[in-house]
């Protein structure tokens, strides 16, 4: 079964500059997260969706990120204008449906960016 | 949402046991425990669950106290591979919750050969 996808793998950007992570969830999979992880930190969660549709986007500074999963498969993260502080891994994971507890989240490994 | 406990950091010899402890004195009757551990330069992985027995796979084991207030997950035999940090996390189990993953601090796991 192929994993979480993610690219790109490394990315270095000048703050105020634009950046977009894309995501393909494993094949299925209705529920959809980023997170962001700080070095040293526990991964934050960013968005989650369900399907296409948004289900928690509370932690999302909206000033600058956007997300969407137009449909239902793949999503994009994007950022602008990054700032020093987004550097940082943005994980993406999926689960079969979020409604079950037991259900395993599954993480890719992640895009790793740098705002200098 | 409820909050986990850990240790910081422990450290194992390579093939003994280890017990990774987790306090969540907090917890509600609907909240599953869940262990996740991160490889470096990995995503998070998913290690086990439970609710209120004591579970077993293939990577580990989970005891859960009697009142759920805390809970240990063990490796039995410890590998330079299982050298991670270990998240222990409570889960909503209620209709219609976002099911999502709050992750704190965990406990970084040192392994020696």
């Amino acid at each position: 079964e192929a994993g979480v996808a993610q690219s790109p793998r490394y990315k270095i950007i000048e703050k105020r500059q634009s950046v977009a992570f894309w995501c393909n969830p494993i094949s299925g999979h209705a529920t959809l997260y980023w997170y962001q992880q700080i070095l040293g930190q526990g991964p934050k969660l960013l968005i989650q969706f369900q399907n296409n549709g948004v289900v928690d986007d509370s932690q999302l500074p909206k000033d600058r990120f956007s997300a969407e999963r137009l449909k239902g498969v793949d999503s994009t993260l994007k950022i602008q204008p990054a700032k020093l502080e987004d550097s940082a891994v943005y994980l993406c994971a999926s689960s079969l449906n979020r409604a079950l507890s037991g259900n395993t989240i599954y993480f890719g490994e992640g895009s790793w960016l740098t705002v200098v | 949402d409820a909050k986990t406990t850990q240790p910081n950091s422990m450290e194992s010899n390579e093939e003994e046991p280890v017990h990774l402890p987790c306090n969540h004195s907090t917890i509600s009757g609907t909240d599953y425990i869940h262990w996740y551990r991160q490889l470096p330069s990995q995503g998070p992985e998913y290690v086990i669950h439970g609710l209120t027995s004591n579970v077993n796979n293939r990577m580990a084991s989970l005891a859960i106290a009697e009142d759920r207030k805390s809970s240990t997950l063990i490796l039995h035999r410890a590998t330079l591979r299982d050298a991670a940090v270990y998240y222990c996390i409570l889960r909503d189990g209620r209709s219609g919750n976002t099911g999502k993953l709050i992750f704190g601090q965990g406990t970084t796991l040192q392994v020696k050969p």
